[in-house]
């Protein structure tokens, strides 16, 4: 199975700063990774699909991008509401894995 | 708007079982494969098993092969698994999720909390 590893594992910011969270596949993946926002108690919400694809009615700060085993998302302007937990997630042969998680914190 | 309810939840003990059900509304059901994942407490995401559309293909993640089965009525609007010889490791948030674009989860339920104790 492909692992995923993001990296850090906790984030500390501020309101303002632009933020990247990592996440290394074990070996090369296709174009299918997506991203997504959990706070405490919620469900996720998905943010990205297929790499670099903003899901309807996530804001535009919010961006994807990477290709083979590296892929990134950054939040070009930290807002108040984006303090939360951020998980990347591939499928591959009918087989579907998360990375660890991304605390992201108010410095 | 797109609406997944989980239901089933509870305390069960090791090597006992327990049915997870989850009702959709606002959208069209069976068009879609659907999905349930776990959460450990105060840990990250995993993928247990899918069913696709029309419950021909499923697939599970090895941790639960051969003790989970999922299934789904389309006439009911209802996704489920069946979970048999619970282990304390299964203990967990059970969310089901819809399958979106390119194989992701574009839509969650709120979740029903497994804890396997005795």
């Amino acid at each position: 199975d492909i692992q995923l590893t993001q990296s850090p594992s906790t984030l500390s910011a501020s309101v303002g700063d632009r933020v990247t969270i990592t996440c290394r596949a074990s070996q090369r993946i296709s174009s299918w990774l997506a991203w997504y926002q959990q706070k405490p108690g919620k469900a996720p919400k998905l943010l990205i699909y297929r790499v670099s694809s903003l899901e309807s009615g996530v804001p535009s700060r919010f961006s994807g991008s990477g290709y083979g085993t590296e892929f990134t998302l950054t939040i070009s302007s930290l807002q108040p509401d984006d303090f939360a937990t951020y998980y990347c997630q591939q499928y591959n042969s009918f087989s579907y894995t998360f990375g660890q998680g991304t605390k992201l914190e108010t410095k | 708007e797109v609406q997944l309810v989980e239901s089933g939840g509870g305390l069960v003990q090791p090597g006992g079982s327990l049915r997870l059900s989850c009702a959709a509304s606002g959208f069209s059901f069976s068009s879609y494969w659907m999905h349930w994942v776990r959460q450990d407490p105060g840990k990250g995401l995993v993928w247990v098993s899918r069913i696709n559309s029309d419950g021909s293909s499923i697939s599970y993640a090895d941790s639960v092969k051969g003790r989970f089965t999922i299934s789904r009525d389309n006439a009911k609007n209802t996704l489920y698994v069946q979970m048999n010889s619970l282990r304390a490791e299964d203990t967990a948030v059970y969310f089901c999720a819809r399958e979106g674009s390119a194989w992701s989860f574009d839509s969650w339920g709120q979740g029903t909390l497994v804890t396997v104790s005795s």
